[in-house]
């Protein structure tokens, strides 16, 4: 059973370029979350999708946008990027009824 | 606001020595609280979801407790390969979505 799986693993990109991550859910899962994780700090939400629409959104400007396809999977879209969008760039899978998310590896984004 | 906080942010230990680690939360509706353990540079594992005060879960050396105010992780005769962050999350259901608010993290480390 494959789980949460995320491309590219890492990522080096220039200030004001754009970058798309890659997502796909545990098998069954059908909702997908992005979260932000700086160095040190605990994930922060940036937000949901379910159904290919955006459920909720944390506190991150409209330069960070997504998608989710009919077969679950799942993009995070940067645009203009700035040195503090460097982080690690989590996706986490879960059902729609349930509460539990399981992570994937991750994407360390690096912009310079 | 929702917020988490997880005490202490680091915590050395001998192997052997058991100890407890705390999650102080303040989320309104409360639907769940998690707890994860990171590896460095790597996504979060999950370990335990916890619904109702005074409900307890195990695994291994871990039981995680919960109280109307809080979590504690107890680690019992950890072993080296115990080191890693954990962190803890507590589910805020809004507008249907299953946002976690994350705390910062604490930093385990078990010395031989």
């Amino acid at each position: 059973d494959a789980g949460v799986t995320q491309s590219p693993t890492h990522l080096i990109k220039t200030r004001g370029q754009q970058v798309t991550l890659r997502c796909s859910p545990k098998s069954g899962h059908d909702t997908v979350s992005w979260y932000q994780q700086a160095l040190g700090q605990g994930p922060q939400f940036i937000f949901q999708y379910y159904e290919e629409e955006e459920r909720q959104r944390g506190n991150f400007p409209d330069r960070f946008s997504g998608h989710q396809f009919p077969n679950y999977s799942s993009e995070l879209n940067v645009n203009a990027l700035l040195l503090g969008d460097s982080a690690l760039y989590l996706c986490a899978s879960s059902l729609a009824t349930g509460y539990e998310q399981y992570f994937g590896p991750g994407t360390r984004l690096t912009v310079t | 606001e929702d917020q988490v906080t997880q005490s202490p942010e680091a915590l050395r230990l001998q192997e052997g020595e058991s100890s407890s680690l705390n999650c102080s939360y303040t989320v309104s509706g409360l639907r769940g609280l998690f707890w994860y353990r990171q590896d460095p540079g790597k996504g979060p594992e999950f370990l335990f979801t916890l619904y109702s005060a005074g409900e307890e879960k195990e695994k291994e050396r871990l039981k995680a407790t919960l109280t109307k105010k809080e979590s504690f992780l107890h680690i019992t005769a950890p072993k080296p390969e115990d080191s890693a962050t954990y962190l803890c999350a507590a589910s805020d259901p809004i507008q249907g979505a299953q946002k976690l608010v994350f705390g910062q993290g604490t930093r385990l480390t078990i010395n031989p």
